[in-house]
This record gives C-alpha cells, structure tokens and sequence, in this order.
C-alpha cells in the first residue's frame, strides 16, 4: 500500500523567506502527486499537482513542487513566505486516476507559523 | 460555483446516540467522497460515490457507518451508536472526474462524542 511520509511536523519561518516543505512517498509505480493546504476552519484546498512530464510543478499563490523520482521525493517550495502562508500542508498520493476514484493517501501535515 | 457545502459544522453528541451528517456538492459533480481526519492525522478515505452508485468503501467504515447520495446529488453519512473513537473533522470532496482530476473539499463536520 502506499504512504506518505511529511518529516516536519512544525516549521516556523520568518516572514519574506524562503520555505520547503517535505513530502516522501512510498509506492511501486510513479503515483499522482498533489499538495493541499488547510487553514484553519476551512476545508482543503488544492496547491498544485503531478501527474507526468516537467518534474517541477507550479502552483497558486506563488509555490511549485518538485518530483524526484530517485529520491521518491515531492517537495513543496516558496520563494518568499507572506504571512498568510501560514496553515497546515498536506501531501498526498494517488496511484491511480482515469475512471477509477481519487483515494488519496496523505501524509499527516506539517504546520507552517510564519513570524512577521 | 458555491463550494461544496456541509451541514452542520459542529456536532456534540453522547455516547450511544447517532448522528447525520449531510454533503452538498457543487452542483453538476458526479463524484462525492467521504473522509475522516483526527487530530495530528492527515484526512483518511472512507467511501466514494459516481452519482448515487456507492463505488468504494474503506475498512474504516465499520458497519455502525453507512453513507447515502439517493438522486446523485446531496449525500448524507450516519453513524450509529456514536463511540468516543469517533470524535473527528468528517470532510465532504466532490469532483467531475476525467483524466485531470480534481477535488473540491467541504469546511467540515467537526464531531466530539462525549
């Protein structure tokens, strides 16, 4: 079965720098991978997503992911946090799409506190 | 496009009673799923619909849980003899489906069984 493993359970950042959030999978084929985010009292919002091709992947509010398949790896970047970045991040996994239903897996989230 | 909306948002109920949740999708969206987050946890499946077909279910879904979208369109998930193990965020998605997927998450159902 697959999983996916987000080592930083809380990352604090200071405002205007730069931030990565980890996200490592586990599966036996490349499966889809996506980003959410989660403020609180809100439901889950989409970041971006991988399916296939260019192995870095741009989404809203200014982050992009990069797909590392040797390192099995899906990391999310932002070049300059802004405060209200600040929420809970979610990577999760797919290992199939088409006609079949979206069972995401997803890792257990990291917290981003972002300090003015 | 008004979101995917769930009904209610907080729910407080004794041990032993049962509860109903209810989904509205957005409209047009053939596909509705259910899942359960607990704290420090990331969201975990529990069932899946296209239309009112109930496709998919989780072993997570005892048989105290049982979920409905009767005319495809609004979908109701109801546990019965509440457990304090149930205590969670019930998160309602829906989506068009197709190749390029893509889910479309409700606030919530957050439920504290006492």
């Amino acid at each position: 079965a697959q999983s996916v493993t987000q080592p930083d359970i809380h990352i604090t950042v200071s405002e205007g720098a730069s931030l990565e959030l980890r996200c490592n999978y586990s599966y036996g084929a490349t499966p889809y991978l996506f980003w959410y985010v989660q403020s609180p009292g809100q439901g889950l919002q989409l970041l971006l997503k991988y399916f296939s091709g260019d192995t870095l992947v741009q989404g809203i509010k200014g982050f992009e992911a990069e797909f590392k398949r040797s390192q099995s790896s899906f990391n999310l970047r932002k070049p300059s946090v802004h405060w209200s970045d600040a929420a809970e991040y979610f990577c999760a996994v797919v290992p199939y799409s088409g006609a079949g239903s979206y069972q995401l897996t997803f890792g257990k989230g990291t917290k981003l506190s972002v300090i003015p | 496009d008004t979101g995917v909306s769930q009904d209610p948002r907080h729910k407080i109920t004794k041990r032993g009673q049962n509860v109903t949740f209810r989904c509205d999708p957005i409209s047009e969206h053939n596909r509705l799923y259910w899942y359960r987050q607990t704290l420090g946890q990331g969201p975990e499946f529990l069932t899946y619909f296209q239309n009112e077909a109930q496709l998919e279910k989780s072993r997570l879904l005892s048989d105290r849980f049982s979920a409905e979208r009767p005319k495809g369109s609004f979908s109701t998930l109801e546990i019965q003899r509440t457990e304090q193990g149930d205590s969670a965020m019930y998160l309602c998605a829906s989506s068009l489906g197709g190749s390029n997927e893509k889910l479309f998450f409700g606030s919530g159902t957050q439920l504290s069984v006492l």
